[in-house]
């Protein structure tokens, strides 16, 4: 168990829909990021935040946004979802500013759109 | 072509066997994690390097900044090491890209 919990486990849905992700960090672990895998694409980094600010963006679309709140929990929100978005969506967190920093993962949250 | 070449893609093995998975970049990095998942799908990350080597119960992990060239070594490989190994640069900028893994199939 890596103490990083991500909801939900699976998730389906239909194209033009939005859906929101949650992680929860490992306790007292500051930073969040969010990464996309796909067969196609393999795994993407989209963004990550510190603290409850954003600290570095990756691959992510227009159409995705993420926040971490002040209890560092972090929410991954997909909107306008399109068949091309189905995949699995991990979190990990890390104690530090991701320098040099181990990344624990969460199981992922599996996105099916229809 | 992707900033981050992993090499096997694809690696079978017997039981007892020494292993080597090779991972190469193309820019300079700040870290180099070495990943891995499951056929369940979960990730685990085995090691996070920025330079020379590390080493936990049979695995090792070395990097050569200079050559941008890391391994990654299993040695007496057994079938529950069967996974995908994973290589990913961290840049300066904090920004990260990954290899397309390493499908590594250990038999009895």
């Amino acid at each position: 168990d890596s103490g990083v919990t991500q909801t939900p486990k699976h998730l389906i849905t239909a194209t033009g829909q939005r859906v929101t992700l949650r992680c929860s960090p490992r306790s007292g672990d500051l930073s969040v990021y969010w990464y996309q895998q796909s067969l196609d694409q393999g795994l993407q980094f989209l963004i990550q935040y510190y603290n409850g600010e954003e600290r570095a963006k990756g691959n992510i679309l227009e159409r995705f946004s993420a926040q971490q709140f002040p209890d560092l929990h972090s929410e991954l929100n997909l909107s306008s979802l399109e068949l091309g978005d189905s995949a699995l969506y991990f979190c990990a967190s890390s104690g530090g500013l991701a320098r040099n920093g181990e990344l624990f993962f969460g199981e992922g949250s599996r996105l099916t759109v229809l | 072509k992707n900033e981050v070449e992993q090499s096997p893609q694809n690696l079978t093995a017997q039981e007892g066997e020494f292993i080597t998975i090779n991972c190469s970049y193309s820019v300079g990095i700040s870290a180099l994690h070495w990943l891995q998942q499951h056929p369940g799908g979960g990730i685990v990350s085995l090691f996070m390097l920025s330079s020379g080597k590390k080493k936990h119960g049979r695995l090792i992990a070395t990097i050569n900044i200079q050559e941008k060239h890391s391994s990654l070594h299993i040695t007496a490989s057994h079938p529950r090491d069967s996974a995908v190994y994973i290589c990913a640069v961290l840049y300066n900028n904090n920004d990260m890209r990954f290899g397309a893994g390493t499908r590594l199939t250990v038999k009895p």
